[in-house]
């Protein structure tokens, strides 16, 4: 079976530190992989999503990038965090196939201070 | 911008009721899921309805379309304590063939009182 995985569960950051979250998925090969942010009782907000190995789309302009090194690892990170990174980000994983059901990760929460 | 946007942003009933939960988009579809989330906790995918049905049934969760409305409904029939959680819609819109992403509302808090 498939499982995705995140961590840390938790960080706290001072403001201007670096950051690097990571996302593993298991049990499929050559899967979409999303990064969403979610603010405290909001949606979700897509950030980037990637179709392959080192092909990453962008949905919001920001300080953040992503990186997919492996078919099965996806990458958020940033070199100078703000305030407004603060948020609970997941991960999340489809197949290639027609239907979009994504599987979410347990999720990351990220404290910016 | 949000595709699917919720009705209501938050419902609390007693528990063995029903939780009706509505969702409206905007463009076409292929797709309409439904997703829960619990507290500080990831998606877990629920139900999955075409753009070409109109009702679909899992268990105690009933997902009705209506896309010459452009709206889609979650019941879920005697509710318990456990179904406390968030309740999001989420939109596939993509061309085929395309990366398939999803547009989520900004969900429903269900809360359901033993």
């Amino acid at each position: 079976s498939q499982t995705i995985h995140q961590w840390p569960a938790t960080l706290v950051q001072p403001v201007g530190s670096p950051l690097s979250l990571e996302c593993t998925v298991e049990g499929t090969s050559n899967p979409n992989l999303y990064w969403y942010r979610q603010a405290a009782g909001r949606g979700l907000q897509l950030l980037f999503y990637s179709v392959g190995i080192g092909q990453i789309s962008s949905e919001v302009p920001q300080n953040l990038s992503a990186s997919r090194p492996q078919d099965r690892q996806f990458i958020l990170s940033s070199k100078k965090l703000l305030l407004s990174d603060s948020g609970f980000y997941l991960c999340a994983w489809s197949g290639q196939g027609a239907v979009g059901t994504q599987y979410f990760g347990p999720g990351t929460r990220l404290l910016v201070l | 911008s949000q595709q699917g946007e919720e009705d209501p942003q938050a419902l609390s009933i007693q528990e063995g009721e029903n939780a009706t939960m509505n969702c409206s988009y905007k463009t076409s579809i292929n797709n309409l899921q439904w997703y829960r989330q619990n507290s500080g906790r990831g998606l877990v995918h629920l139900i999955l309805i075409r753009s070409n049905e109109r009702e679909k049934h899992s268990g105690r969760l009933r997902v009705t379309l209506d896309t010459s409305k452009k709206s889609s409904s979650l019941l879920i029939t005697a509710s318990r304590a456990a179904d406390t959680a968030s309740y999001f819609c989420a939109t596939d819109a993509g061309a085929s063939g395309s990366a398939r992403q999803l547009t989520f509302g900004s969900g429903t808090q269900l809360t359901v009182l033993p």
